[in-house]
């Protein structure tokens, strides 16, 4: 069984401030790496992936990977209320076909 | 651009009854994927297909059935609903593209069983 933990969260920071999220999995032949948002009611978003250990920077968002500790996380620079959201996490099994997802973070930026 | 469609959004079935779930994608992924999502809840992988012709289980199948005869479609069948049936469903797609390889999305089909 692929599992794949989060903190559930709820996650409140204020506007401006920087959101951090944590993501932690247990199979040690996972390949690539994703954080989807997902708003209430709607389907999940990408936001990030990343596949080398190390950070990977786009825009307010960055990715985190560290393999050795099979750890990612996600880093939300300068949040703004519309950040407002469940963060997902999801890794690929060894073979790559299959997508694992974590039980989400849910965030609240609060102006 | 439709992406990934689903049909239908909403459905209520009684306990024992039968339905299928529609999965249609116009952006020719050979990736197809069957998840659920429960309340407060992560996605749960029921079934996926790699190709047409070609499925396999995923994590929680029990109580589902697939099947890929075209690369477009990838129906959920759900065989006797039962109450623990009910969830929201959303279908994917990837074409797992060396650069992202990210999932696509259709705007999922809330079920309730009672």
């Amino acid at each position: 069984q692929k599992e794949v933990e989060q903190n559930s969260g709820p996650l409140s920071v204020p506007e401006g401030a920087i959101a951090s999220l944590n993501c932690t999995y247990s199979d040690r032949g996972s390949q690539s790496f994703f954080w989807y948002r997902q708003y209430s009611g709607k389907s999940p978003e990408l936001i990030m992936f990343i596949y080398s250990n190390g950070d990977k920077e786009d825009g307010r968002f960055t990715a985190q990977l560290n393999k050795a500790s099979q750890y990612v996380s996600l880093l939300i620079r300068d949040s703004q209320p519309s950040d407002s959201a469940t963060y997902l996490c999801a890794v690929t099994g060894w073979t790559g076909n299959q997508f694992y997802f974590g039980t989400g973070t849910s965030l609240t930026v609060i102006p | 651009n439709a992406g990934v469609t689903q049909t239908p959004k909403f459905r209520i079935l009684k306990i024992g009854q039968s339905m299928t779930l529609q999965c249609t994608q116009d952006m020719n992924h050979n990736y197809m994927y069957w998840y659920r999502q429960d309340p407060g809840m992560g996605l749960k992988l029921i079934y996926y297909s790699v190709g047409a012709g070609i499925t396999d289980k995923g994590e929680v199948p029990n109580g589902y059935n697939v099947s890929r005869s075209t690369t477009e479609d990838f129906p959920l069948r759900l065989e006797l609903a039962a109450p623990s049936q009910t969830s929201v469903y959303f279908c994917a797609s990837s074409s797992h593209d060396q650069n992202t390889g990210e999932l696509f999305f259709g705007e999922g089909s809330r079920l309730t069983v009672l």
